[in-house]
Protein backbone atom coordinates (compact mmCIF):
# COMPACT_ATOMS: atom_id res chain seq x y z
CA UNK A 1 0.00 0.00 0.00
CA UNK A 2 1.54 3.24 -1.28
CA UNK A 3 0.53 5.94 0.87
CA UNK A 4 2.30 8.73 -0.93
CA UNK A 5 2.57 8.82 -4.61
CA UNK A 6 4.37 10.82 -7.21
CA UNK A 7 2.53 9.82 -10.16
CA UNK A 8 5.34 11.65 -12.64
CA UNK A 9 8.23 9.61 -12.86
CA UNK A 10 10.24 12.53 -14.66
CA UNK A 11 9.74 15.93 -15.69
CA UNK A 12 11.80 18.17 -18.43
CA UNK A 13 11.58 22.23 -18.22
CA UNK A 14 13.30 25.03 -19.77
CA UNK A 15 15.34 27.57 -17.86
CA UNK A 16 13.70 29.81 -16.06
CA UNK A 17 10.34 28.49 -16.39
CA UNK A 18 7.96 27.37 -13.69
CA UNK A 19 8.68 23.33 -12.40
CA UNK A 20 5.63 21.96 -10.94
CA UNK A 21 5.71 18.38 -9.17
CA UNK A 22 3.14 17.02 -7.86
CA UNK A 23 2.70 14.29 -5.10
CA UNK A 24 -0.93 12.38 -3.71
CA UNK A 25 -1.29 10.85 -0.20
CA UNK A 26 -3.69 8.58 1.22
CA UNK A 27 -3.53 8.98 4.85
CA UNK A 28 -5.45 11.80 6.32
CA UNK A 29 -3.55 11.36 9.81
CA UNK A 30 -0.64 12.99 8.19
CA UNK A 31 0.65 15.80 9.89
CA UNK A 32 3.85 16.95 8.52
CA UNK A 33 4.85 16.99 4.65
CA UNK A 34 8.51 17.26 3.32
CA UNK A 35 10.50 18.24 0.31
CA UNK A 36 13.81 16.39 -0.72
CA UNK A 37 15.84 17.06 -3.49
CA UNK A 38 18.87 13.90 -4.13
CA UNK A 39 21.63 14.41 -6.80
CA UNK A 40 23.11 10.96 -7.54
CA UNK A 41 25.66 10.03 -4.73
CA UNK A 42 24.34 11.91 -2.34
CA UNK A 43 22.12 11.33 0.04
CA UNK A 44 18.22 13.31 0.11
CA UNK A 45 18.66 17.05 1.24
CA UNK A 46 15.91 18.91 2.65
CA UNK A 47 14.05 21.51 0.76
CA UNK A 48 11.08 23.31 2.09
CA UNK A 49 8.44 21.45 4.59
CA UNK A 50 4.75 22.03 5.30
CA UNK A 51 2.39 21.58 8.25
CA UNK A 52 -1.13 20.69 8.00
CA UNK A 53 -2.84 23.44 9.58
CA UNK A 54 -0.84 25.69 6.69
CA UNK A 55 -1.82 25.76 2.90
CA UNK A 56 1.29 27.30 1.88
CA UNK A 57 5.09 28.00 2.45
CA UNK A 58 7.54 29.53 0.81
CA UNK A 59 11.47 29.75 0.78
CA UNK A 60 13.01 31.79 -2.12
CA UNK A 61 12.75 30.10 -5.42
CA UNK A 62 10.36 26.98 -3.52
CA UNK A 63 6.87 26.88 -2.87
CA UNK A 64 4.99 23.90 -1.07
CA UNK A 65 1.16 24.11 -1.61
CA UNK A 66 -0.96 21.83 0.41
CA UNK A 67 -4.62 20.72 -0.34
CA UNK A 68 -5.75 18.82 2.36
CA UNK A 69 -9.46 18.26 1.37
CA UNK A 70 -7.84 16.72 -2.35
CA UNK A 71 -4.76 14.94 -0.22
CA UNK A 72 -2.24 16.67 -2.73
CA UNK A 73 0.63 18.61 -2.20
CA UNK A 74 2.40 20.51 -4.70
CA UNK A 75 6.34 22.14 -5.32
CA UNK A 76 6.78 25.10 -7.71
CA UNK A 77 10.38 26.31 -8.59
CA UNK A 78 10.67 29.42 -10.05
CA UNK A 79 12.46 30.31 -12.25
CA UNK A 80 13.30 27.21 -12.57
CA UNK A 81 17.46 26.51 -13.10
CA UNK A 82 19.75 23.76 -14.36
CA UNK A 83 21.72 23.08 -11.32
CA UNK A 84 17.83 22.47 -9.80
CA UNK A 85 18.10 18.96 -12.25
CA UNK A 86 17.86 16.01 -9.38
CA UNK A 87 15.33 13.71 -7.86
CA UNK A 88 12.96 15.12 -5.98
CA UNK A 89 10.86 13.32 -3.08
CA UNK A 90 7.98 14.14 -1.48
CA UNK A 91 7.64 12.64 2.28
CA UNK A 92 4.52 12.53 5.32
CA UNK A 93 4.86 12.48 8.57
CA UNK A 94 2.16 11.52 10.90
CA UNK A 95 4.09 13.92 13.75
CA UNK A 96 4.54 13.81 17.18
CA UNK A 97 6.86 11.28 18.24
CA UNK A 98 6.22 9.61 14.37
CA UNK A 99 7.95 13.29 13.44
CA UNK A 100 10.89 11.56 11.78
CA UNK A 101 9.27 8.24 10.72
CA UNK A 102 8.61 9.41 6.94
CA UNK A 103 6.87 8.24 4.30
CA UNK A 104 8.55 8.79 0.62
CA UNK A 105 7.02 8.72 -2.47
CA UNK A 106 8.94 7.28 -5.10
CA UNK A 107 10.47 10.01 -6.61
CA UNK A 108 10.31 12.63 -9.94
CA UNK A 109 13.33 12.97 -11.83
CA UNK A 110 13.42 16.80 -12.88
CA UNK A 111 15.69 17.74 -15.98
CA UNK A 112 15.94 22.13 -16.16
CA UNK A 113 17.41 22.34 -19.84
CA UNK A 114 19.71 25.73 -20.51
CA UNK B 1 27.88 18.51 2.96
CA UNK B 2 25.24 17.67 5.74
CA UNK B 3 27.63 16.52 8.48
CA UNK B 4 26.13 13.16 8.31
CA UNK B 5 28.84 10.90 8.12
CA UNK B 6 28.24 7.09 6.92
CA UNK B 7 30.77 4.38 6.22
CA UNK B 8 31.82 2.23 4.68
CA UNK B 9 30.48 4.05 1.00
CA UNK B 10 30.31 0.87 -0.64
CA UNK B 11 30.33 -3.39 0.56
CA UNK B 12 30.03 -6.21 -0.97
CA UNK B 13 29.41 -9.51 0.94
CA UNK B 14 27.58 -12.78 0.20
CA UNK B 15 24.58 -14.50 1.38
CA UNK B 16 24.37 -15.81 4.31
CA UNK B 17 27.11 -13.00 5.68
CA UNK B 18 26.88 -10.13 8.50
CA UNK B 19 27.81 -6.57 8.03
CA UNK B 20 27.63 -3.36 10.35
CA UNK B 21 27.17 0.08 9.13
CA UNK B 22 28.27 2.88 11.15
CA UNK B 23 26.86 6.35 10.85
CA UNK B 24 27.57 9.75 12.87
CA UNK B 25 25.30 12.38 13.18
CA UNK B 26 25.87 16.03 12.93
CA UNK B 27 27.37 17.48 15.84
CA UNK B 28 24.55 18.58 18.21
CA UNK B 29 21.71 15.72 16.61
CA UNK B 30 20.74 14.06 19.35
CA UNK B 31 18.14 11.38 17.18
CA UNK B 32 19.46 9.01 14.31
CA UNK B 33 17.22 7.62 12.01
CA UNK B 34 17.87 4.96 9.74
CA UNK B 35 16.22 4.14 6.13
CA UNK B 36 16.52 1.57 3.58
CA UNK B 37 16.45 2.52 -0.11
CA UNK B 38 15.73 -0.55 -2.29
CA UNK B 39 14.91 -0.31 -6.69
CA UNK B 40 11.47 -1.49 -5.88
CA UNK B 41 10.77 -0.37 -2.61
CA UNK B 42 11.93 3.37 -2.90
CA UNK B 43 12.96 4.85 0.73
CA UNK B 44 11.97 3.36 3.74
CA UNK B 45 11.99 4.08 7.27
CA UNK B 46 13.63 1.33 9.12
CA UNK B 47 14.19 2.65 13.03
CA UNK B 48 15.34 5.46 14.99
CA UNK B 49 17.19 6.00 18.10
CA UNK B 50 16.73 9.67 20.31
CA UNK B 51 19.69 9.93 22.40
CA UNK B 52 20.68 6.51 23.29
CA UNK B 53 17.27 4.54 22.98
CA UNK B 54 15.08 3.30 20.39
CA UNK B 55 12.34 5.78 19.31
CA UNK B 56 10.33 4.23 16.57
CA UNK B 57 10.48 1.28 14.00
CA UNK B 58 9.33 0.40 10.88
CA UNK B 59 9.18 -2.30 8.90
CA UNK B 60 12.74 -3.61 10.07
CA UNK B 61 13.52 -7.57 9.42
CA UNK B 62 14.46 -9.39 12.61
CA UNK B 63 17.52 -10.00 10.68
CA UNK B 64 18.05 -6.48 11.21
CA UNK B 65 19.49 -4.65 14.41
CA UNK B 66 20.51 -1.37 15.79
CA UNK B 67 21.67 0.80 18.35
CA UNK B 68 23.16 4.69 19.23
CA UNK B 69 26.08 4.57 21.71
CA UNK B 70 26.92 6.98 24.30
CA UNK B 71 28.52 9.65 21.82
CA UNK B 72 25.67 8.90 19.73
CA UNK B 73 27.02 7.25 16.65
CA UNK B 74 25.16 4.67 15.37
CA UNK B 75 25.06 1.01 13.82
CA UNK B 76 22.78 -1.16 12.19
CA UNK B 77 23.76 -4.43 12.09
CA UNK B 78 22.47 -6.55 9.13
CA UNK B 79 22.89 -10.69 9.37
CA UNK B 80 21.90 -13.44 7.83
CA UNK B 81 22.03 -11.53 4.59
CA UNK B 82 19.84 -12.29 1.51
CA UNK B 83 20.40 -10.97 -2.26
CA UNK B 84 16.97 -8.92 -1.32
CA UNK B 85 18.68 -6.85 1.25
CA UNK B 86 21.03 -5.18 -1.48
CA UNK B 87 20.31 -1.54 -0.89
CA UNK B 88 21.41 2.00 -0.18
CA UNK B 89 21.25 2.04 3.22
CA UNK B 90 20.71 6.22 4.26
CA UNK B 91 21.42 7.23 8.03
CA UNK B 92 19.86 10.70 8.99
CA UNK B 93 19.79 12.56 11.80
CA UNK B 94 17.80 15.72 13.09
CA UNK B 95 17.99 17.88 16.68
CA UNK B 96 15.01 17.17 18.33
CA UNK B 97 12.76 14.44 18.67
CA UNK B 98 9.53 15.34 17.29
CA UNK B 99 10.02 18.76 16.24
CA UNK B 100 8.71 20.40 13.02
CA UNK B 101 11.80 22.76 13.02
CA UNK B 102 14.66 20.11 13.20
CA UNK B 103 14.36 18.51 9.43
CA UNK B 104 15.83 15.40 8.77
CA UNK B 105 19.65 15.58 7.37
CA UNK B 106 20.40 12.63 5.56
CA UNK B 107 24.03 11.01 4.97
CA UNK B 108 25.48 10.20 1.47
CA UNK B 109 24.57 6.22 1.87
CA UNK B 110 26.09 3.02 1.81
CA UNK B 111 25.56 0.92 -0.63
CA UNK B 112 25.16 -3.01 0.49
CA UNK B 113 25.75 -5.51 -2.59
CA UNK B 114 24.94 -9.03 -1.88
CA UNK B 115 25.97 -11.48 -3.78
Amino acid sequence: DQQVKQNSPSLSVQEGRISILNCDYTNSMFDYFLWYKKYPAEGPTFLISISSIKDKNEDGRFTVFLNKSAKHLSLHIVPSQPGDSAVYFCAASLGGTSYGKLTFGQGTILTVHP
Amino acid sequence: DSGVTQTPKHLITATGQRVTLRCSPRSGDLSVYWYQQSLDQGLQFLIQYYNGEERAKGNILERFSAQQFPDLHSELNLSSLELGDSALYFCASSTLDGNYNSPLHFGNGTRLTVT
